[in-house]
């Protein structure tokens, strides 16, 4: 079982909708991250959480929209994305002074 | 220059060979530096961390040469089950900093029967 849940697991969204993907973690970390995966491209950050509070946030669109309403979860909410936007969805924690991060399954985003 | 570079792979190796991957960073402040593991549509997984003077877990040696900011992961005697993507990873920020974790592009092992 995985310290780090995240659903959807699958998305398919259309380029009008609006949705959220949720990340609850299970660690006792304060720290929590939003990463991005696509194909054939390095991770990359896309937020980080720490202590709840907004600490990076690495020139990513405003149609995705953090959310961090205490330690233990996390959320991206989503609205008119593009096509180019899918990808997996990762989210990750770890403890503040430490440096190991631990991912979530990830959630497969599809913007049709 | 990217700030973490990895051989580009695919590496496809015989069971039981000794493959190797290596890795350069760009930043010479890092402090942290790890080995991630990714199978295929799954999430990264630790593999291991990576310390100045070396260190070994089974089958896996991880090193580091701060002087020419290179890392390096052996594999010796590999299994099928060691298929998967290797991502390097590095603390841009330093030591105690979580948030600037940096990844690789990875490097994509193949362990044929």
């Amino acid at each position: 079982e995985t310290g780090v849940t995240q659903t959807p697991r699958h998305l398919v969204m259309g380029m009008t909708n609006k949705k959220s993907l949720k990340c609850e973690q299970h660690l006792g970390h304060n720290a929590m991250y939003w990463y991005k995966q696509s194909a054939k491209k390095p991770l990359e950050l896309m937020f980080v959480y720490s202590l709840e509070e907004r600490v990076e946030n690495n020139s990513v669109p405003s149609r995705f929209s953090p959310e961090c309403p205490n330690s233990s979860h996390l959320f991206l909410h989503l609205h008119t994305l593009q096509p180019e936007d899918s990808a997996l969805y990762l989210c990750a924690s770890s403890h503040g002074s430490g440096n190991t991060i631990y991912f979530g399954e990830g959630s497969w985003l599809t913007v049709v | 220059r990217k700030e973490v570079e990895q051989d580009p792979g695919p590496f496809n190796v015989p069971e039981g060979a000794t493959v190797a991957f290596n890795c350069t960073y760009s930043n010479s402040a890092s402090q942290s530096f790890f080995w991630y593991r990714q199978d295929c549509r799954k999430e990264p997984k630790l593999l291991m961390s990576v310390y100045s003077s070396g260190n070994e877990d089974g089958r896996f040696t991880a090193q580091l040469n701060r002087a020419s900011q290179y890392i390096s992961l052996l594999i010796r005697d590999s299994k099928l089950s060691d298929s998967a993507t290797y991502l390097c990873v590095v603390n841009m920020r330093g030591f105690g900093s979580a948030r600037q974790l940096t990844f690789g592009s990875g490097t994509q092992l193949t362990v044929l029967p």
